[in-house]
């Protein structure tokens, strides 16, 4: 089973700065197959980005994917005030994992 | 627009079945090239996937759960269908159906149910 590491474990952040989220597999990901998800309190997940780098439909471009193997990054660029939430990464290239999750908090 | 809807009772008793549906409205489940999956989320375990129903009926279970879950598709009641055996407290959790296209994340999620295993 490929074990997903997401860190840091809380990013305290100000609106109008830049999150980068990490995700470290304990194996190769093949096909780049690693996604990430946002989610909201009392709400399912929400599919950001697929295949590691593309945006789902209707995800905004501040928001970015990128690795490969064993390390991947989530960046937002700019934070607006609904990005606050938890984000998690999850891989599709050896059964299914997800990560731990990182809380982007207001600080 | 397809949605996602999850229904079953909230309150299972320890070794008995959990038993849920989720229907799918906005689109047919039987065709198509689509994964339609179970997730859990419990504050011990974060999400867990469970296993898929494909649209032609055969499935694929987590290791972890392959022992006591089998899910199904209903294509004349448009829905899909998990039932997990031998609970314990340990299974107390929000169970999500979500839809997946093969190599590609979860693009469709329902709203979630939670269910407590306590006798």
């Amino acid at each position: 089973e490929i074990l997903l590491t997401q860190s840091p474990g809380t990013l305290s952040l100000s609106p109008g700065e830049r999150a980068t989220l990490s995700c470290r597999a304990s194996q190769s990901v093949s096909s780049s197959y690693l996604a990430w998800y946002q989610q909201k309190p009392g709400q399912a997940p929400r599919l950001l980005i697929d295949g590691a780098s593309n945006r789902a439909t209707g995800i905004p471009d501040r928001f970015s994917g990128s690795g490969s193997g064993t390390n991947f990054t989530l960046s937002i660029s700019r934070l607006e005030p609904e990005d606050f939430a938890v984000y998690y990464c999850q891989q599709y290239s050896s059964s299914l994992t997800f990560g731990g999750g990182t809380k982007v908090e207001i600080k | 627009q397809v949605q996602l809807q999850e229904s079953g009772p909230g309150l299972v008793k320890p070794s008995q079945t959990l038993s849920l549906t989720c229907s799918v409205s906005g689109g047919s489940i039987g065709s198509g090239n689509y994964y339609w999956n179970w997730v859990r989320q419990s504050a011990a375990k974060g999400l867990e996937w469970i296993g898929r129903v494909y649209t032609s009926g055969s499935t694929n279970y987590s290791p972890s759960f392959k022992s006591r879950v089998t899910m199904s598709l209903d294509t004349s009641g448009n829905q899909f269908s998990l039932k997990l055996s031998s609970v314990t407290a340990a299974d107390t959790a929000t169970y999500f159906c979500a839809r997946r296209i093969p190599a590609h994340g979860f693009d469709l999620w329902g709203q979630g149910t939670m269910v407590t295993i306590s006798s």
